[in-house]
């Protein structure tokens, strides 16, 4: 089975500072997603990051897949109360598999 | 909006009692996903059914069951229900998406979530 881990698991920051949340495996995904789920609602689809290394920019928010695949992080620029939410990695179960295995999550909170 | 639908939004019930959750899908979406989430609690997978068969099973409970229908939308059954089944019940609806060509055992399944229903057992 393919874990996903997600750090950290809280973070709570000023609005206006940065921050960068990252999504760890042991293991390689074909492709990785980012979602962002606020309370009581269903989680968004962000974006999915398909190639080892590659880097994809959502107005603030920069997402970059690690060269071998086993990693992803997220960054957001000038954070603001509008950013908080549990934000969640998925990546297929195994290799051309649909069933997504979904990380612990990071639960962000922005201080106005 | 994600073009999931679900149905009921809050459902109250007490222990020992049966529910039935609905979803539909995004119009063209071939394949539903049921998730559980407790409170705190990440997502748990509970089934897949693609075209209306069964495609893959998680955790989920044999008091729990579920089914696709020819119109595409799907019904999570919950029965002899517990006071640990309160949670928020999510389906998801996805179609595939191949990658570039050249990427090899590359597709990307990204899965499209409905608003959930939150189910309380008293």
């Amino acid at each position: 089975t393919q874990l996903l881990e997600q750090s950290p698991q809280f973070l709570s920051i000023q609005e206006g500072e940065n921050l960068t949340v990252y999504c760890n495996s042991s293991s390689v995904f074909s492709s990785l997603q980012w979602y962002r789920q606020e309370p009581g609602e269903g989680p968004v689809l962000l974006v999915t990051v398909v190639t080892g290394g590659e880097v994809k920019k959502l107005k603030r928010l920069t997402f970059q897949f690690g060269d071998a695949r086993k990693d992803s992080s997220l960054h957001i620029t000038a954070a603001q109360p509008g950013d908080t939410g549990l934000y969640l990695c998925a990546g297929p179960a195994n290799f051309g598999n649909e069933k997504l295995t979904f990380g612990t999550g990071t639960r962000l909170t922005i201080i106005p | 909006d994600s073009g999931v639908t679900q149905t009921p939004k809050h459902l109250i019930t007490a222990t020992g009692q049966r529910v039935t959750l609905r979803c539909s899908p995004r119009s063209g979406d071939l394949s539903v996903y049921w998730y559980q989430q407790s409170l705190d609690q990440g997502l748990q997978f509970l089934i897949q059914y693609y075209n209306g068969e069964e495609r893959a099973k998680g955790n989920i409970l044999e008091r729990f069951s579920a089914q696709q229908f020819p119109d595409l939308h799907s019904e999570l059954n919950l029965s002899s229900l517990e006071l640990g089944d309160s949670a928020l019940y999510f389906c998801a609806s996805s179609i595939r998406q191949d990658l570039t060509p050249g990427l090899a055992g590359g597709r990307t399944y990204e899965q499209y979530f409905g608003p959930g229903t939150r189910l309380t057992v008293t």
